[in-house]
């Protein structure tokens, strides 16, 4: 079954660090760019990171540069998002998302998501 | 920063009428060498994540119903659902991949049953 499964997520306080992870299964996971985005509570989404499907080139949204770091194992079909720092802003659910690469070059296939809430 | 504006915020349409949703860019998001437009649309239903509709401005994503069209270049597109059905009452964005490794999302446009 072709899924992306997130988790790691929770409440953590401010200042606090978190490591989510994504495993996917059912696709050829070393073939593709991954990304995170975020949506808040009620909002929209927002793109967070990406990284290419051999773990050499990153992008980060402002919002996070500086405090993020995606990697991923491609011996494990699983990407990761550590984020340090944390502030109420990041309060959000995160979702891993699969780039369809230049066939598509948008994002075909979520995960369920996990939330994260920073609170004290 | 290429932002996405989408209109309207919200719309409300009676069931087996058209449904029709605009994204404007702040610059142009077509690639002139392969002539594509860089933009997707994506359907959110309460309480999933958000499903890819359509890519390339207008090539409808495998298994999509053919109701769902898209449409535009440039700096302007719309997402028209042709005949409303009820099971397509959702959030619907649009996103720019033109700025890749960078890439944003319009703010959403809620579906409604009028």
């Amino acid at each position: 079954q072709v899924q992306l499964v997130e988790s790691g997520g929770g409440v953590v306080q401010p200042g606090r660090s978190l490591r989510l992870s994504c495993t996917a299964s059912g696709f050829t996971f070393s073939s593709h760019a991954m990304h995170w985005v975020r949506q808040a509570p009620g909002k929209g989404l927002e793109w967070v990171t990406v990284i290419s499907y051999d773990g050499r080139n990153k992008n980060y949204a402002d919002s996070v540069k500086g405090r993020s770091t995606i990697s991923r194992d491609n011996s494990k079909n699983t990407l990761y998002l550590e984020m340090n720092s944390l502030r109420a802003e990041d309060t959000a659910v995160y979702y891993c998302a699969r780039d369809g690469n230049y066939g598509k070059g948008a994002f075909d296939l979520w995960g369920q998501g996990t939330m994260v809430t920073v609170s004290s | 920063d290429i932002v996405m504006t989408q209109s309207p915020d919200s719309l409300a349409v009676s069931l087996g009428e058209r449904a029709t949703i605009n994204c404007k860019s702040s610059q142009s998001i077509l690639y002139n060498s392969n002539h594509k437009n860089y933009l997707a649309w994506y359907q959110q239903k309460p309480g999933q994540p958000p499903k890819l509709l359509i890519y390339w401005a207008s090539t409808r994503e495998s298994g999509v119903p053919d109701r769902f069209s898209g449409s535009g270049s440039g700096t302007d597109f719309t997402l028209t659902i042709s005949s409303l059905q009820a099971e397509d009452v959702a959030v619907y964005y649009c996103q720019q991949y033109f700025s890749t490794p960078t890439y944003t999302f319009g703010q959403g446009t809620k579906l409604e049953i009028k």
